[in-house]
């Protein structure tokens, strides 16, 4: 996808360990999201950022992290994975609040 | 109950036909309204946007929002194979800096 890279692209993990993914952009938008998609659920969000530093828990942000320390950069951290957080994750971003989400390809997580 | 209501299907039709994709809401708030198309194992993509109510075309493709019954449409018309893909609505309300997303509707159009 355009300007929008996940790593990594595919990950398994044991429970109880943390694990970090990236999203990284190069169209120097200001927002920048975490959604996880599950079968039934569809996509939630899970924490989103208007801003370097600035950051905001979303619907399903329990047992996660972020931090943005540089614009291009939004990390998420699952402190000690469980198998509930079995998921695909998608990174979006957006120029504005009233525009449309380009997402990334997405990071297909399993925890064992 | 979700804030945005959306039948998974799966929904297969013929290729050439219309196809009809629906969602409802429940927050009056809502004034931003998205269409996106994800294809297997792939992200979704922007497909239509639309602001407040009143219909949008583009291409093969029409938007429609009906806030009065807070209601949402996407129509396709001459639907091709390629169009196979998972369709989710998605809206937010002024100011909102994250989108409620429906739970997406798998579409298969049918040589």
């Amino acid at each position: 996808d355009a300007g929008i890279t996940q790593s990594p692209r595919h990950k398994v993990t044991e429970t109880g360990t943390p694990v970090t993914l990236r999203c990284h952009q190069t169209e120097n938008h200001r927002y920048m999201y975490w959604y996880r998609q599950d079968p039934g659920h569809g996509l939630r969000l899970i924490h989103y950022s208007y801003g370097v530093k600035d950051t905001d828990k979303g619907e399903v942000s329990d047992g996660y992290s972020v931090s943005r320390s540089k614009t291009e950069d939004f990390l998420l951290t699952l402190e000690s994975a469980t198998s509930s957080q079995t998921s695909v994750y998608f990174c979006a971003i957006s120029e504005s609040e009233f525009s449309g989400y380009t997402f990334g390809s997405g990071t297909r997580l399993t925890v064992v | 109950q979700k804030e945005v209501e959306q039948d998974p299907g799966p929904l297969s039709v013929p290729e050439g036909a219309i196809v009809s994709l629906n969602c409802t809401y429940s927050n009056s708030a809502f004034q931003y309204f998205m269409w996106y198309r994800q294809y297997s194992r792939k992200g979704p993509e922007l497909l239509m946007y639309t602001y407040s109510s009143g219909n949008k075309e583009d291409g093969r493709f029409t938007a429609q929002v009906d806030k009065s019954s807070k209601y949402i449409s996407l129509f396709i018309r001459d639907s091709q194979p390629s169009d196979s893909a998972t369709y989710l609505c998605a809206m937010s309300g002024q100011g909102a800096q994250k989108l409620v997303f429906g739970q997406g509707t798998r579409l298969t159009i049918n040589p």
